[in-house]
């Protein structure tokens, strides 16, 4: 079953503006990670954030998590038409990890 | 940095075949490896979990007689799909964690996509 609740489903933006995606999650965790998958493809691990971590960044991504909220966001800055693929937080309770319903993000050139 | 492969990475199989998917850790040994599938535009479900030396730990819903799973050594683990039918169409991906723990990241293959005729 899945565990997290992402929105928006889809978002549509322009290049070099802003894409902000966020995930709800139901149960107590000990870590969040943030997927990329473009269509058809593999995944591809973007950022682990740790349930003690309130704020990682890597590059243009900065992830935040709110343990109290059970949320995190995924902030992309200065997107990229090349940044277009659908992306999924991750939770890990113990050995499982469950994947949240995955935000579609299209970057306009 | 990790790479997990799966192969194939397509098949195409008529119905009531058995079709089998390999997943190997290629730089690293994965005590526990996962398997999910994906149907179109929808997020992963984690089918089963995939313990080396042991018996697989399967999802409520998945039926462990139709979605066989071996993980006969640390860089290996197989995922065949039994008597498959047209609904068993989907995109199925396996991952690893390389550090063997929960709280590792989680690396995944590229993903077989199986069409049953």
């Amino acid at each position: 079953s899945q565990q997290g609740e992402e929105d928006p489903q889809a978002l549509s933006i322009q290049e070099g503006e802003n894409a902000t995606m966020n995930c709800s999650y139901k149960t107590s965790i000990n870590n969040l990670q943030w997927y990329r998958q473009n269509s058809g493809r593999g995944l591809v691990h973007l950022i682990l954030i740790r349930s003690n971590e309130r704020e990682k960044h890597s590059g243009r991504l900065r992830v935040t998590l709110d343990t109290s909220k059970k949320s995190s966001s995924l902030l992309i800055t200065a997107s990229r038409a090349a940044d277009t693929a659908s992306y999924f937080c991750a939770t890990t309770i113990n050995n499982d990890m469950r994947f949240g319903a995955g935000t579609r993000l299209t970057v306009k050139p | 940095g990790a790479v997990v492969s799966q192969h194939p990475s397509w098949v195409i199989c008529k119905s009531g075949t058995s079709v089998k998917i390999e997943c190997r850790s290629l730089d690293f040994q994965a005590t526990t490896m996962f398997w999910y599938r994906q149907f179109p535009k929808q997020s992963l479900m984690l089918m089963a979990t995939s313990n080396e030396g042991s018996k697989a730990t399967y999802e409520q819903g998945v039926e462990k007689d139709k979605f066989l799973i071996n993980h006969a050594s640390l860089t290996l683990s197989t995922l065949t799909v039994t008597s498959a039918h047209p609904e068993d169409s989907s995109f199925y991906i396996c991952s690893a964690h390389r550090g063997g723990r929960a709280t590792d990241t989680q690396y995944f293959g590229p993903g077989t996509r199986l069409t049953v005729l």
